[in-house]
């Protein structure tokens, strides 16, 4: 079955960018799009489509796939975005989630 | 406004069977594509099942398949997940999620305050 693997955590200093990494066989040939979760809540997807973001999702998120690795950035990252963040892709017949990171920011 | 509204998460004993179901508004129902994702508390999400528009195409995650079966009705604009044979490893979070799509394999843009399903003896 198809895996996505990220990094359990990442962190960051309040202004500075944060890369999370989602890494798949041959994942940018495919679409790939991210969810936040912060504790207590229901995921809010932030990305969609590679690099898409839903109407309402700040500037500072983006994203791209390529190769084998979709890659989530934000850029002056702030502390309400301190979550956890899961990719998504999925195959033939089935969905995949990432295992999630926790992006601290301290 | 789009609502998704779980109900039918319960305390259940291994081998029995429980149906989650799923009411949804806001959205034409029967264009989309619904999913049903688990998550045990403190840990990573994890996609159950999904289905088509129409019902014509589903899928199950390696885990549950065999065991729980997802269906729909527009006319009622619910989601449904009959869960059988439970296990202690099913215990989690259930969330209900609107797919962006009518075809399942797509993201989700909105998800539900989910249920929870705990199996334990």
């Amino acid at each position: 079955s198809y895996e996505l693997t990220q990094p359990p955590s990442v962190s960051v200093s309040p202004g500075q960018t944060a890369s999370i990494t989602c890494s798949g066989d041959k994942l940018g040939d495919k679409y790939s799009c991210w969810y936040q979760q912060k504790p207590g809540q229901s995921p809010v997807l932030v990305i969609y489509r590679d690099s898409k973001r839903p109407s309402g999702i700040p500037e500072r998120f983006s994203a791209s796939n390529s190769g084998n690795t979709a890659t989530l950035t934000i850029s002056g990252t702030q502390a309400m975005d301190e979550a956890d963040y899961y990719c998504q892709a999925w195959d033939s017949t089935t969905v995949v989630f990432g295992g999630g990171t926790k992006l601290t920011v301290l | 406004e789009v609502q998704l509204v779980e109900s039918g998460g319960a305390l259940v004993q291994p081998g029995r069977s429980l149906r989650l179901s799923c009411a949804a508004s806001g959205f034409t129902f029967d264009d989309y594509a619904m999913h049903w994702v688990r998550q045990v508390p403190g840990k990573g999400l994890e996609w159950v099942s999904g289905i088509s528009w129409n019902s014509g195409s589903i899928g199950y995650a390696d885990s549950v398949k065999g065991r729980f079966t997802i269906s729909r009705d527009n006319a009622k604009n619910s989601v449904y997940l009959e869960m059988n044979s439970l296990r202690a490893e099913d215990t989690a979070l259930y969330y209900c999620a609107k797919c962006w799509t009518g075809s399942y394999l797509n993201n989700f843009d909105y998800w539900g305050q989910g249920t929870l399903v705990t199996v334990s003896s």
